[in-house]
């Protein structure tokens, strides 16, 4: 079982403030990082596919980095608003070679934002 | 609209019952994934479907076992009810490796299983 981890766990933060939270993945048979947010009682939504070293992807106020030799990547949280409390979930798709369909998912970062 | 749907938001069953979960998507894609997540555990993968009639085990599958006889529709049962079965169930669907989605995975809202 491949190791996915996120930091940290949880996190308060209040309204306006940016914050940031880190998966670490496995740095060899790389082939795709994705970020999801899930919000209570809906569906996790993918954020950002991510895929080449050095990626940047945005979104709004959220943005997120890839660093594939070292085996991590950044979320980033602009001016935090109380829509944003969710659980942010990374997950690590393995280059499987003949093809890759499993992701292995970090037990996600909770974000509370306070009003 | 990308659309995957679970038949049934939340379910109570008893020890030793045969449950089935539903899962139903509308975007003709080729894989279909069964995830359990629990509490500091975060989503764990069961059992995935990349044909019809094709499965492959995830990484705890024992208890469970799937059915995938249309390709819009994945089945995850539970032979035989477990307390430690109770948890929630998302199942998830995914177009073909190489189409350039990099196997972005769309998401049921999930099934809260409750096992007395």
């Amino acid at each position: 079982i491949l190791n996915v981890e996120q930091s940290p766990q949880s996190l308060h933060v209040q309204e306006g403030d940016s914050t940031n939270f880190t998966c670490s993945f496995p740095s060899s048979n790389f082939y795709a990082l994705h970020w999801y947010r899930w919000e209570t009682a809906k569906s996790p939504e993918a954020l950002f596919v991510m895929t080449l070293n050095g990626d940047e992807k945005k979104k709004g106020r959220i943005s997120a980095t890839l660093n594939t030799k070292e085996g991590y990547s950044y979320l980033y949280i602009k001016g935090s608003q109380p829509e944003d409390s969710a659980t942010y979930l990374c997950a690590f798709v393995k280059d499987s070679g003949a093809g890759s369909y499993q992701l292995t998912f970090g037990k996600g970062t909770k974000l509370s934002v306070i009003p | 609209d990308v659309k995957v749907t679970q038949s049934s938001r939340y379910l109570v069953k008893r020890t030793g019952e045969k449950v089935f979960l539903e899962c139903v998507q509308d975007m003709d894609h080729e894989n279909m994934f069964w995830y359990r997540q629990d509490p500091g555990l975060g989503l764990r993968l069961i059992y995935f479907s990349y044909d019809v009639k094709m499965k492959e085990k995830g990484d705890i599958p024992e208890g469970y076992s799937v059915s995938r006889e249309k390709k819009e529709r994945f089945s995850l049962i539970l032979e035989s009810a477990s307390t430690n079965q109770t948890s929630m169930y998302l199942c998830a669907s995914s177009p073909p490796t190489g189409t350039g989605a990099k196997n972005i995975q769309y998401f049921g809202a999930g099934t809260r299983l409750s096992v007395l």
